[in-house]
């Protein structure tokens, strides 16, 4: 059973610019959700979707977006990219959601914002 | 204001007995807490995830007190391969039926020959 997939693995971007993460979840999931991960901050949730609807959201500005397809493939988006938005992005998912499953994480897209 | 803390980082050697505690407030009765271990340049593995008492499975033991302030992971005979950073993660629930996934600091582990 293939894991989770997130690209690209490594971009580097300007301040001001945009960006578009992508996560294909297991087979069979429902759920993905978001996460930022710095050494100063940790781990931090950014927001999951569930059917393609949003059901919940970390305390992040709006900037940060995302949605969810049909095949619960989940793309998530930073527009005007700051130099604090350099981490990795970890996206996870699971059958149900995270409250009453456990999650499974892709490896990661790192974001170097310069 | 939901916050979860972790000790920073912990030496073990192998073949000991390694407990992570997680400092936990506001958690609501029915909110799970859930253990991940994280190896350089992946994502965060499961490890195990309970709400209440004791959870125990192939690889680690969960202990939840009955006020729900803090969790205790416990990893029985650690090995060298042990070494990693764990981390807790509450998904806690606010008012309304809304909630979020908050992470501990993380905790360090090493473990020596």
């Amino acid at each position: 059973k293939a894991g989770v997939t997130q690209t690209p693995r490594y971009l580097i971007k300007t301040r001001g610019q945009q960006v578009t993460l992508s996560c294909s979840p297991i087979s069979g999931h429902r759920s993905v959700s978001w996460y930022q991960q710095t050494p100063g901050q940790g781990l931090q949730f950014l927001f999951e979707y569930f059917s393609e609807t949003q059901r919940n959201k970390g305390n992040f500005p709006g900037r940060f977006s995302g949605r969810q397809f049909s095949n619960s493939r989940s793309e998530m988006n930073v527009s005007t990219l700051e130099l604090g938005d350099s981490a990795l992005y970890l996206c996870a998912s699971s059958f149900e959601g995270a409250q009453t499953g456990e999650l499974f994480f892709g490896e990661g897209s790192r974001l170097t914002v310069l | 204001l939901a916050k979860t803390t972790q000790p920073i980082s912990m030496d073990s050697y192998e073949g000991q007995e390694v407990n992570i505690t997680c400092s936990h407030n506001n958690i609501a009765t029915n909110d799970y807490i859930t253990w991940y271990q994280q190896f350089p340049s992946q994502g965060p593995r499961f490890i195990i995830q309970g709400y209440k008492t004791k959870v125990t499975n192939e690889v680690a033991s969960l202990f939840i007190p009955a006020d729900r302030k803090s969790s205790t992971l416990s990893l029985p005979r650690v090995s060298l391969s042990d070494t990693a950073v764990y981390y807790c993660l509450v998904d806690y629930t606010f008012f309304g039926g809304t909630y979020k996934y908050i992470f501990g600091t993380g905790t360090r582990l090493k473990v020596l020959a």
